[in-house]
């Protein structure tokens, strides 16, 4: 069964800093999600990764995944306020009875501060 | 359209009420899903059903029960709760089963008194 591992867990930034969020994964994965969460609310999909060496731009976020190492990041670069929330990697069983189920990781509550 | 919507927004049920909360998509989706998450935790997957049928059943108890009228509608009844089924209740929709991007509604914050 396919286990999903984040870190850090807790990151507070400094405007305009850049910052690394690192999502490890257990066993083959078909494809790897990154959500975003504010509090309260839903789950908004930020990208989707599907082969090796995928990356993907969207502002100052760029996610990118490695299948050799089971590893995918999130940088985020220049960092401002409105990016304050908490951020899930997920990964999809490749087969067995939890075929396509969506494994999350624990999440990454980001803050950032003036 | 990547819509879905989930009624009530808020639900307050005692321990012996019987309640449902309602998922809706026109997307055309075939897959949708009903996910439990508590305060600062990833969602948990409780059901999903694929081309209406239901596919997977994550062990959940029988106080709670789906169901899915058609391939636009997810229902999830509820009776006899406990307290520590407070929680967020999200339902999802995708393209199909096996690992489309899947599409989250807003959720109903569940509490049981």
């Amino acid at each position: 069964e396919l286990k999903v591992e984040q870190n850090p867990l807790f990151l507070s930034m400094q405007e305009g800093k850049n910052y690394t969020i690192y999502c490890n994964y257990s066993t083959t994965s078909d494809r790897l999600y990154w959500y975003r969460q504010d509090p309260g609310k839903s789950l908004e999909s930020l990208f989707v990764l599907l082969s090796n060496g995928a990356v993907k731009q969207e502002g100052r976020l760029m996610a990118s995944l490695d299948t050799k190492a089971r590893l995918s990041t999130l940088h985020i670069t220049a960092a401002v306020h409105d990016l304050s929330a908490t951020y899930f990697c997920a990964g999809t069983n490749a087969g067995g009875t939890s075929y396509g189920k969506l494994t999350f990781g624990q999440g990454t509550i980001l803050t950032v501060h003036p | 359209d990547t819509e879905v919507t989930q009624t009530p927004k808020h639900l307050v049920m005692g321990m012996t009420n019987k309640k449902s909360l309602k998922c809706e998509q026109h997307m055309g989706h075939r897959a949708m899903y009903w996910y439990k998450q508590k305060a600062k935790k990833p969602p948990e997957l409780m059901f999903v059903y694929s081309y209406e049928k239901l596919s997977i059943n994550e062990s959940v108890p029988s106080r709670f029960s789906p169901e899915c009228p058609n391939s636009s509608l997810l229902n999830l009844h509820l009776h006899a709760l406990q307290p520590e089924d407070s929680a967020l209740y999200l339902c999802a929709s995708s393209q199909d089963r096996f690992g489309d991007t899947q599409y989250f509604g807003p959720g109903t914050r569940l509490t049981v008194l």
